[in-house]
């Protein structure tokens, strides 16, 4: 089964309008991790948002917000007042296990592609 | 301004040729880690190093090879032995006791 699942390949959005951007993710540890990246045109991977397991409070950062369901294991990222910038590819992650000690495995999904229409 | 700086941004290698990808980070992040990225696909870990003179192989670890002898660090080697290594590479790093790992802008590795 996949860990992580973004079942929209590309979407479409006009400029100033709100997105939302599905995730959902299997796991059967308590305590994880989930993660949104923005990867522009360019290449690199730029962090934009985190909700740990436990948090009971949705993640937002700025424009965006994280809406975690917990029961229906989803993650969606949700984009308000689209801008041109907003164009790029978006990966949705998890992180498994606790943090202290050793390694804990990220998983990523395989994106989406999002594009602001003037 | 702090970061991870990757380069070159693109390489050729050659049939039978072994190339080094950097990666050099000035966050004092204890870890760091090598994804690659194919076509359609997430990225997918091949090493990573959670201390200098450590460091476990990943999913695809096949063919490749990495040092970290300075925390600020680590080298990424692809062989002759990875017959499929045109991809992207991207590098990462993180505290090791937080979550979010922190991605330079990647190196673009083709074949000739």
């Amino acid at each position: 089964a996949q860990k992580i699942t973004q079942t929209q390949p590309g979407m479409f959005v006009q400029e100033k309008e709100a997105v939302t951007l599905d995730c959902t993710y299997d796991t059967s540890d308590q305590s994880y991790g989930l993660f949104w990246y923005k990867q522009p045109s360019s290449g690199e991977m730029i962090f934009l948002i985190y909700q740990g397991s436990y948090d009971e409070q949705n993640a937002t950062e700025g424009r965006y917000s994280l809406n975690f369901q917990k029961a229906r294991k989803s993650a969606n990222l949700v984009i308000s007042a689209s801008q041109l910038g907003d164009s790029a590819m978006y990966f949705c992650a998890m992180r498994e296990g606790s943090i202290p000690g050793g390694y804990q495995k990220v998983t990523f999904g395989i994106g989406t592609k999002l594009q602001v229409i003037p | 301004d702090g970061g991870i700086t990757q380069s070159p941004k693109y390489l050729f290698r050659k049939e039978g040729q072994n190339v080094t990808l950097s990666c050099e980070q000035n966050l004092n992040h204890d870890a760091m880690y090598w994804y690659r990225q194919d076509p359609g696909q997430g990225l997918r870990l091949i090493y990573y190093s959670q201390i200098v003179n450590d460091f476990q192989k990943g999913d695809i670890a096949e063919g490749y090879s990495v040092s970290r002898e300075k925390k600020e660090s680590f080298p990424l080697t692809v062989t002759s032995a990875q017959k499929n290594p045109t991809a992207f590479y991207l590098c990462a790093s993180s505290i090791v006791k937080e979550e979010t790992q922190y991605f330079g802008p990647g190196t673009r590795l083709l074949v000739l």
